[in-house]
Parts: C-alpha cells; structure tokens; sequence
C-alpha cells in the first residue's frame, strides 16, 4: 500500500525549459512534503519543503505546489539545467516517519 | 563536520551470516534512522531513533535490529541475512523540535550483497 506515488519513472527535458515532477499521496494526515534530489553512489539530498497548510513555496530555480483537495504535489524547476539531472524523490512527512516515492529520474538534455 | 558517516561503502554476506552497518555523525542531532533503497520502491524506512537509549520500528523492521547507546552512532544489525536484504542502505539524522519541519542529512549509502 503505497501511500506516496510518483507515477512516472522518468523525465526527459531540454535545458531551459520548466521540469514538472509529479506526486500523489493517499494519507491526508501528513503534515510536510518534501523533496529530495539524488545523484548515483551519494546519498539523497534535500532540495525543498512545504507545509500542509500552504500551497506554493519557492526556493530559486524550485517551487512546490501543494494541492490538498487532489492530494497532488509538483516540483517546478525553471529553467532546467543539465547538472538537474538526477533522481528525484518525493517524500511526506507523518511525525517521526518519513515515506518516500519510488522516485522520477530526470534528465535535462543540453 | 564529516556529517553522516556509513561504514562499509560496499558488502558481500552469504545467506545466515551477520554483521553491523555503522552509522555516525557530528552534527549532534537527535534523530537518526536507517531506510534502504530498493529499484522502484523509494526509500523504506527500517527503525530510527529520537535519542540515545530510544529506538522504534519503521516500516521493514523485520530482520534488522539496532541500539543507540550514543548521540553520535546509530548501527544496523542483520542477525542472519538473507538474499531478500540485499539493497542499498542509507542512514540520516536530523535535529528534533517542534512547529516545523527539520532537513534530514543522509549518508552516501552501504551497498549490500546477500547471496
């Protein structure tokens, strides 16, 4: 019972254009989402966050957007840049535990 | 600061042996926890630990035991591995507080051979 799905396995975009990463989740009574980059043989990194109770937090290049009513959230990265490309995972937050999507690998082609 | 350490990078068990993965780290954070990483499920969490001496399940607790005698260290346990443990496990830490949400530094990963 997967309760964080990203449903597509990869993501292919040319360099300056917007990468759009997609995530639902099931578990209404999670209270942060977050993002997480990868590359091969590193441990995964943090890239941003939001909170439950807001819809939209910008970091830069990366904006999340949190729709509660779909249980939907996306990850913006605009423009894309060749060193983006990696493996990105989705992740909610539901006190001391944190679960994680299967992760969406992008690839930004220059 | 070295931050999250994993010791060993690379390990080959066969079925029934034991052995610790070691975990530290130098940021002083309270929270610590162990996830593996398997093709197209993400990262499952395994136990993880709000304090010297705390410990609770995750998700995949099965197989795998841990203690937490210190802030800094944090090992995972395989009592008798088996090939269904064969994975990539990565520990974190992150500090613990209240009214927000607080990053989680991971390790670069000990990759686990059972056969």
């Amino acid at each position: 019972d997967q309760q964080v799905k990203q449903n597509s396995p990869s993501l292919s975009v040319q360099e300056g254009r917007i990468s759009i990463l997609n995530c639902d989740y099931t578990n209404s009574m999670f209270d942060y989402f977050l993002w997480y980059k990868k590359y091969p043989a590193e441990g995964p990194t943090f890239l941003i966050s939001i909170s439950s109770i807001k819809d939209k937090n910008e970091d830069g290049r990366f904006t999340v957007f949190l729709n509660k009513s779909a249980k939907h959230l996306s990850l913006h990265i605009v423009p894309s840049q060749p060193g983006d490309s990696a493996v990105y995972f989705c992740a909610a937050s539901n006190g001391n535990k944190l679960v994680f999507g299967a992760g969406t690998i992008l690839r930004v082609k220059s | 600061n070295a931050g999250v350490t994993q010791t060993p990078k690379f390990q080959v068990l066969k079925t029934g042996q034991s052995m610790t993965l070691q975990c530290a780290q130098d940021m002083n954070h309270e929270y610590m926890s162990w996830y593996r990483q398997d093709p197209g499920m993400g990262l499952r969490l395994i136990h993880y630990s709000v304090g010297a001496g705390i410990t609770d399940q995750g998700e995949v607790p099965n197989g795998y035991n841990v203690s937490r005698s210190t802030t800094e260290d944090f090992p995972l346990r395989l009592l008798s591995a088996a090939p269904s443990q064969t994975s990539v496990y990565f520990c974190a830490s992150r500090i613990t507080g209240q009214g927000g949400y607080y990053e989680q530094y991971f390790g670069p990963g000990t990759r686990l051979t059972v056969t």
